[in-house]
Order: structure tokens, then sequence, then C-alpha cells
């Protein structure tokens, strides 16, 4: 119950395309669903969030789209650019216990 | 302000051995996570140190352990080495307890890989 899945594994998209990323998790007391951007070499950075009391967030090229009846939430990267290539982590959160994550998606982004 | 710093950066081991890596929090960041990172498998939660407390535990054996001090740098200690241990450990701090803070911000990880 504790688990998040995420799909695809790998995601190539051609300069311009939407990026789309899915997660859906078991666990309904989780409140708070960041995504994480992690480039080689480095450790995950924050890139957007969302709590369940919205249905989408949008920063940006970025937008987390977040549907509660079905426990899914996905991130939609808009104009993508070679830049953006790197992998994406999703995650969840309640209050008194870690963050989950999801197993992670390796996105390329063609020139 | 200068971000979570681990160290060191590359360590190469081998079975049997013990290893020790390190962590220095954000500037007045009081709570530390540590986290295995591995293809396929994404980040695995090792545990939470706050106020030099451990607060969570993942589902990892003893072998795994870790401390925090009173200057919210944290060490974690793998014993007994194994193969399967070869992975990234990712270190996070955040404001407070990562229970309320909700913002984990990561350090670039020690590369740890076991022969």
């Amino acid at each position: 119950q504790q688990q998040v899945k995420q799909s695809p594994q790998s995601l190539i998209v051609q300069k311009g395309g939407i990026s789309i990323i899915n997660c859906a998790y078991e666990n309904t007391a989780f409140d708070y669903f960041p995504w994480y951007q992690q480039f080689p070499g480095k450790g995950p950075a924050l890139l957007i969030a969302i709590r369940p009391d919205v249905s989408e967030k949008k920063e940006g090229r970025f937008t987390i789209s977040f549907n509660k009846s079905a426990k899914q939430f996905s991130l939609h990267i808009m104009d993508s650019q070679p830049g953006d290539s790197a992998t994406y982590f999703c995650a969840a959160f309640s209050y008194g216990q870690n963050f989950v994550f999801g197993p992670g998606t390796r996105l390329s982004v063609l020139p | 302000k200068a971000g979570v710093t681990q160290t060191p950066r590359y360590l190469i081991k081998t079975r049997g051995q013990q290893v020790t890596l390190s962590c220095s929090p954000i500037s007045g960041h009081r709570s530390v996570s540590w986290y295995q990172q591995t293809p396929g498998q994404g980040l695995q939660f090792l545990f939470e140190y706050f106020s030099e407390t451990q607060r969570n535990k993942g589902n990892f054996p003893g072998r795994f352990s870790g401390r925090q001090f009173s200057n919210s740098r944290s060490e974690m200690n793998v014993s007994t080495l194994e193969l399967g241990d070869s992975a990234l450990y990712l270190c996070a701090s955040s404001p407070t307890e990562s229970s309320g803070a909700n913002v984990l911000t990561f350090g670039a990880g020690s590369r740890l890989t076991v022969l």
C-alpha cells in the first residue's frame, strides 16, 4: 500500500513534443505529491508539487494533473526541450511518514 | 546558501568491508534523510534523523545504520558490504522533520561500488 507505480520506464520525445509520465498510488492517506528531476551526476531536485485538493497545477511548461478518485497523477512537459532530458521521479507523502518514490522515468528529448 | 554536501562522492570497496558516508545538510536544516538509489528500484528510504534521533527507518537490514550529530551533520554506515549494496546513496535535508516540511533538498550522492 506504500508503493507508488510509475510509467513509462523510459520515454523518447522529439523536441517541441509533449512528454507525459504517469504515476499511481494506493494509500489514500497521501496528501502531497511532488515530482523530482534528476540530471546525471546530480541529486534529485524538486520540480513541481501538488496537493489533492486541486486537480491541476501548472508552472511554466510543467503541469501536474491529479485524479483523486483514480488515485493517479501525471506530469506533462509541454514543448519538450533537449535540456529536459533527465530522470523524473514522482513521489507521495503523508504526515508522519517518509516520502515514497516511484521507480523513475528516463526522458530523452531528441533535438 | 550552500546546498547539501555529501562525501565522499565516489568510493570502491570489497565485499565484507564497511563504509561510512557523510552528509552536511543545508545550514539551519535539522532533518536528514538517507536514500539508496539503484537502477530500476528508484529511491528506497533508509532512515531519517531529526535532532540526533532516528525518526523513521526503512526496510533495510541492520547492516545499515546511521547517526546524526548535534550540528545536524549525519553519517551512515554499512557493515559487511555485499555486492548488492552497490548504489548511489543520497542524503536529503529539510528544515524540520520531513513529516512536516514536505520539501527535501538532495545532495549529489555518494556512489558506492562493491567488488
